[in-house]
C-alpha cells in the first residue's frame, strides 16, 4: 500500500492565524482526500483533491477556510485559515492504495487553537 | 442519504469472549464496505474489505445486503484487539469514504 508522510504531526496555534498541513505520498495517486476528526467524533471528509483541478469540497466546508493545493500526483497541502478554537481537530490525508485495495491514511495532524 | 451507523460507542468484553461490532449502512446502490482500526497512538489502518472476504487477525465481516449490515466478528477476543474500530463505505472504487461514529473495543484480561 502507499506510504503517506504528513506533517506537522501536531501544532498549537493562535486564533486568527493559519496553518498549512503537508501530505507526501510515495507513489503517484489520482485523488487525495482530506478528513477532519473533531474530538470524540468520527472522520468527516473535507475535500477531494485532484491534480490539476480545483478541489471538490463537501457540504459545510469552503475553499476560503480550507484552501487546498495539489501541485503534482504525490503531494498536497491543506491550509486551515483564520483559525478559531472550533478548528481544533485532527486533520488527516488519505489516498487509495495503488492496488485499489482500500485506502491509506496519514498519521494525522493534531491541531489545537488557543 | 448515505450513512454508516455504529450503534455502540463502547464495547467491553473479556479475553476469549466472542466479539461482534455492529455496522449498518444506508446507501442507494452497491457500496464497498470497509472496517478500519486505530490502535492507541497509531494511524488508522485498513482491517477488512468486504470484497476480499478475508479473515484478518481472526476478524471476519459479512455483507448482508438484505439487512444492510456489515458486522465485524471475532470468535475469541484478545487483549491486543483493544482499539477503535470504524466502519466505512465508499460508493465506488476510488470514491470518498463515509465513516461511522466508531466503536471502542476494550478487551479485559
Amino acid at each position: 500500500s502507499a506510504v503517506i508522510s504528513q506533517k506537522p504531526s501536531r501544532d498549537i496555534c493562535q486564533r486568527g492565524t493559519s496553518l498549512t498541513i503537508q501530505c507526501q505520498v510515495d507513489s503517484q495517486v489520482t485523488m487525495m482526500f482530506w478528513y477532519r476528526q473533531q474530538p470524540g467524533q468520527s472522520l468527516t471528509l473535507i475535500a477531494t483533491a485532484n491534480q490539476g483541478s480545483e478541489a471538490t469540497y463537501e457540504s459545510g466546508f469552503v475553499i476560503d477556510k480550507f484552501p487546498i493545493s495539489r501541485p503534482n500526483l504525490t503531494f498536497s497541502t491543506l491550509t486551515v485559515s483564520n483559525m478559531s478554537p472550533e478548528d481544533s481537530s485532527i486533520y488527516l490525508c488519505s489516498v487509495e492504495a495503488p492496488t485499489g485495495w482500500g485506502y491509506t491514511f496519514g498519521s494525522g495532524t493534531r491541531l489545537t487553537v488557543v | 442519504a448515505q450513512r454508516v451507523t455504529q450503534p455502540e460507542k463502547l464495547l467491553s468484553v473479556f479475553k476469549g469472549a466472542p466479539v461482534e461490532l455492529k455496522c449498518n449502512y444506508s446507501y442507494s446502490g452497491s457500496p464497498e464496505l470497509f472496517w478500519y482500526v486505530q490502535y492507541s497512538r497509531q494511524r488508522l489502518q485498513l482491517l477488512l474489505r468486504h470484497i476480499s472476504r478475508e479473515s484478518i487477525k481472526g476478524f471476519t465481516a459479512d455483507l448482508n445486503k438484505g439487512e444492510t449490515s456489515f458486522h465485524l466478528k471475532k470468535p475469541f477476543a484478545q487483549e491486543e484487539d483493544s482499539a477503535m474500530y470504524y466502519c466505512a463505505l465508499s460508493g465506488h472504487q476510488g470514491g470518498k469514504l463515509i465513516f461511522g461514529q466508531g466503536t471502542e473495543l476494550s478487551v479485559k484480561p
